[in-house]
């Protein structure tokens, strides 16, 4: 069964750093591999996805993100992060055929100004 | 299009009492799931169906609940009796075959005191 983890609870960055949140996977095939952001009271939105090709994705809001699958990694990383990233970021997985993702517990970033 | 639709948003209600949280999908798209949230839990798969049919129900906390999609554009959760310990917020999502993402709804936020 497939399953993801996201090792950290909590990411802390000054505005205009670069930001990581990391998330590793684990699959019985090719994975297909997504991030979500949430912020405050509202539901999980889209912003990058990972199905094959290229291992570097961009996607929304200057987001990108790197698959890695020697270390089976799918880190989630913008260069300058902003106040307005804060929120919580999901990764999240699905093995092959159209089952459900498999959601990581959530990554709370907080940007400080 | 205007996104996945729930309503209500907020819910309050005593407990015992009967609960329904409604759901339409994007149009066109085939598959609605239907997750909770929680702080202790984080984001939980209730139950899935593809072309108004139910898939996978396993996510299902206990007979209290129950859902029905009757056609492509209405799904319902329900609980029936409501107990404290579902309160959370309950998210509806759905994707099409072959798109792999799934899109979500705001969410509903039960209370059940």
């Amino acid at each position: 069964a497939q399953s993801v983890a996201q090792p950290e609870d909590q990411v802390n960055v000054a505005e205009g750093n670069p930001l990581t949140v990391k998330c590793t996977y684990s699959v019985s095939g090719n994975p297909y591999l997504f991030w979500y952001v949430q912020y405050p009271n509202r539901g999980l939105q889209f912003l990058l996805k990972y199905i094959t090709g290229d291992n570097l994705v961009k996607g929304s809001y200057g987001f990108e993100a790197e698959f890695n699958k020697s270390q089976t990694s799918f880190h989630l990383k913008k260069p300058s992060a902003l106040v307005s990233d804060s929120a919580l970021y999901f990764c999240a997985v699905r093995d092959v055929g159209n089952t459900p993702l498999v959601f990581g517990k959530g990554t709370r970033l907080s940007v400080i100004a | 299009d205007a996104g996945v639709i729930q309503s209500p948003r907020h819910e309050v209600t005593e407990m015992g009492q009967e609960v329904t949280l409604r759901c339409k999908p994007i149009s066109g798209h085939d598959y609605l799931f239907w997750y909770r949230q929680t702080m202790m839990r984080g984001l939980e798969l209730l139950i899935y169906f593809n072309n108004n049919v139910p898939i996978d129900d396993s996510g299902m906390p206990e007979d209290r609940f129950s859902a029905k999609m009757p056609n492509a554009s209405f799904s319902t959760l329900k609980i029936q009796p409501s107990e404290p310990r579902d309160s959370a917020v309950y998210f509806c999502a759905s994707s099409l075959l072959g798109a792999h993402e799934q899109y979500f709804g705001p969410g509903t936020r039960l209370t059940v005191t």
